[in-house]
């Protein structure tokens, strides 16, 4: 069975642009999660999708998004994008979404380096 | 969520087993505790995750204490692979803080 795949894996942009990055997860996966990691933050988590719906949403400012598609594909985009957006950002999938014990794994992406200049 | 505290660094040479802790004292009787880890340049690779009692699969054992507030991460033989920065998550697994780095001598 494949893995989860991103694309694109490395990503050079401008400030003030805005990114689009894509997620495919693990087949008969329904749900899937963004994280951003930078050296100084360490992971953190962006969101969580699962049919279609964001059901948990991490502490990052508005210009962070995403949606799901109907076959659980995601994207996320960045807008506006500043220099501190620089960072390694990971897709996660899980059979099912997190449900308040956490009984089900994640399993991540290579992850997109992003690169702001 | 679940306050986790887990040493910054640990050491191990390679072929001897090794124990990675895990205190998560404020824990709610219904969290499973998660471990993941992260080699270098790569993305978080799930390692194991329990409930209550001790589980193994082909990566590692994880023992759980009774009371529930601790835990370890257990791999039976190092490798050099096996070098990365270890996370242990329990309850909300979003959130997972900064983990042990565990560094395998030759």
């Amino acid at each position: 069975k494949a893995g989860v795949t991103q694309t694109p894996r490395y990503l050079i942009k401008t400030r003030g642009q805005q990114v689009t990055l894509s997620c495919s997860p693990i087949s008969g996966h329904r749900s899937v999660s963004w994280y951003q990691q930078t050296p100084g933050q360490g992971l953190q988590f962006l969101f969580e999708y699962f049919s279609e719906t964001q059901r948990n949403k991490g502490n990052f400012p508005g210009r962070f998004s995403g949606r799901q598609f109907s076959n659980s594909r995601s994207e996320m985009n960045v807008s506006t994008l500043e220099l501190g957006d620089s960072a390694l950002y990971l897709c996660a999938s899980s059979l099912e979404p997190w449900d308040h014990s956490g009984s089900y794994e994640q399993y991540f992406g290579p992850g997109t380096r992003l690169t702001v200049t | 969520d679940a306050k986790t505290t887990q040493p910054n660094s640990m050491e191990s040479n390679e072929e001897e087993p090794v124990h990675l802790p895990c205190n998560h004292s404020t824990i709610s009787g219904t969290d499973y505790i998660h471990w993941y880890r992260q080699l270098p340049s790569q993305g978080p690779e799930y390692v194991i995750h329990g409930l209550t009692s001790n589980v193994n699969n082909r990566m590692a054992s994880l023992a759980i204490a009774e009371d529930r507030k601790s835990s370890t991460l257990i791999l039976h033989r190092a490798t050099l692979r096996d070098a990365a920065v270890y996370y242990c998550i329990p309850g909300n697994q979003f959130y997972f803080g900064t983990g042990t780095s565990l560094t395998v001598i030759p």
